[in-house]
């Protein structure tokens, strides 16, 4: 248990549609990181939010957007879903101000399925 | 750019010994990372290295040489339940953030 959790573990939407995926960060920790990881394929960084704000972002379109609230925990929105978003999405939360920061802790993950 | 590279599969023998490799070309490398990921679960932290050299850890030991842009990840003494697949991630430092870049995945399939 890392104390990062997700939700929902599993959505399937349809084509066009929208969807907002939820991280609660680990305790303790400011920054969060998203990432995609499609089947047999390894995570892609799309984003990362430090203290409420974008701090860096992947090779994603802008229908890929981002929050991150006050208590550090963050939303990942699709818009314009399309077949290839199916994938398994994760997010990470560390430190960012913290020295000895070293691994960032992953939650479980949200399954996607557009079809 | 960014290239990571390791095998995409392995096998071996419950009680063997197995080194997954792994070499890489990135800009702001701050760090190694790897993780293990069972399918449809998240990935695990196994072990980190920053600086050249052999870390420890159990049965896992990790080795870092930064001037060959190379890894390798050691289980011994295999069980099944390390049947999962290996990622080897470099953490990246550019503009102010930190990402980490991941490989493709080893698959480790352990027979009996």
């Amino acid at each position: 248990e890392t104390g990062v959790t997700q939700s929902p573990t599993h959505l399937i939407k349809t084509r066009g549609q929208q969807v907002t995926l939820r991280c609660s960060s680990q305790s303790g920790h400011n920054t969060v990181s998203w990432y995609q990881q499609a089947l047999g394929q390894g995570p892609q960084f799309i984003f990362q939010y430090y203290r409420e704000e974008e701090n860096g972002r992947g090779n994603f379109p802008p229908r890929f957007s981002g929050l991150q609230f006050p208590n550090y925990s963050s939303e990942l929105n699709v818009n314009a879903l399309e077949l290839d978003d199916s994938a398994l999405y994760l997010c990470a939360s560390s430190n960012k101000d913290s020295s000895g920061s070293t691994e960032a802790f992953f939650g479980q993950g949200t399954r996607l399925t557009v079809v | 750019g960014q290239n990571i590279d390791q095998p995409t599969e392995m096998t071996a023998t419950e009680g063997a010994i197995v080194q997954i490799n792994c070499t890489y070309q990135t800009s702001g490398f701050n760090g190694l990372f790897w993780y293990q990921q069972h399918a449809g679960e998240a990935p695990t932290f196994l072990s980190y290295n920053v600086l050249d050299g052999l870390e420890e850890k159990g049965r896992f030991s990790s080795f870092l040489s930064r001037s060959k842009g190379y890894s390798y990840l050691l289980l011994k003494e295999l069980q099944m339940k390390d049947s999962a697949s290996y990622l080897c991630a470099v953490r990246t430092m550019n503009t102010g953030f930190q990402k980490l870049v991941f490989g493709t995945g080893t698959r480790l399939l352990v027979s009996p």
